[in-house]
């Protein structure tokens, strides 16, 4: 079982909704959440930061946290076809050991 | 502008030829890590730095070699390449303080035949 797993997708969505992206993870010890976008032929770039449990909202995305369930999402509203890409879940116990989901591929439609 | 930069972009070598991929960043970051990325498995770290001279391996280490002689370099080195190492490369860099906030080269597309 991999420590990290994340829907590979592909996943595809009219333009304006919204999207639900998620990751499990079986270590307990994880502490620091991210979400990164890659889009094709670059590299990753960090969209969301987050510490412990809870939400964080920034612009039209919300990162979620449950710990309890071990379940990581990021949300996205009103989505647009600059979106489109591959976003990866990412997870630490101190910031050293990041662990990376396989990433989910979105294509949002005009 | 505050980037990280790796060369070369493409490569392809045969069995067995040492290379070398550099990577460099602008930032004064204390922390480096070079990443592979494979279909299906996403990003998983072969080595990373903490400091000048400070290198530990990753998740995946056999093959690879680094060095950290100056904080803004950090090289990978593969002093015997073989085919399970066609991938695709990355090298990252962060503040010690915000280890989480990782700021991605644009990748190093390697192919050994």
């Amino acid at each position: 079982q991999k420590e990290v797993e994340q829907d590979p997708g592909p996943l595809s969505v009219p333009e304006g909704a919204i999207v639900s992206l998620n990751c499990t993870y079986s270590n307990s010890a994880f502490q620091y959440f991210m979400w990164y976008r890659q889009y094709s032929r670059k590299g990753p770039e960090l969209l969301m930061y987050t510490y412990s449990s809870g939400n964080k909202e920034d612009g039209r995305f919300t990162a979620q946290v449950d710990k309890s369930s071990k379940y990581i999402s990021l949300f996205i509203r009103d989505s647009q076809p600059s979106d489109s890409a591959t976003y990866l879940c990412a997870m630490s116990k101190g910031g050293d050991d990041m662990r990376f989901g396989a990433g989910t591929r979105l294509t949002v439609k005009p | 502008e505050a980037q990280v930069t790796q060369n070369p972009r493409y490569l392809i070598t045969v069995t067995g030829k040492k290379l070398t991929v550099t990577c460099s960043q602008n930032m004064n970051h204390e922390y480096m890590s070079w990443y592979r990325q494979d279909p299906g498995l996403g990003l998983r770290q072969i080595y990373y730095s903490m400091n000048v001279e400070v290198t530990d391996k990753g998740d995946v280490p056999e093959g690879y070699k680094v060095s950290r002689k100056e904080k803004r370099n950090f090289p990978l080195i593969l002093e015997s390449p073989s085919p399970n190492q066609t991938s695709l490369y990355f090298c990252a860099s962060s503040p010690l303080a915000t280890l989480g906030e990782q700021y991605f080269g644009p990748g190093t597309r390697l192919t050994v035949t």
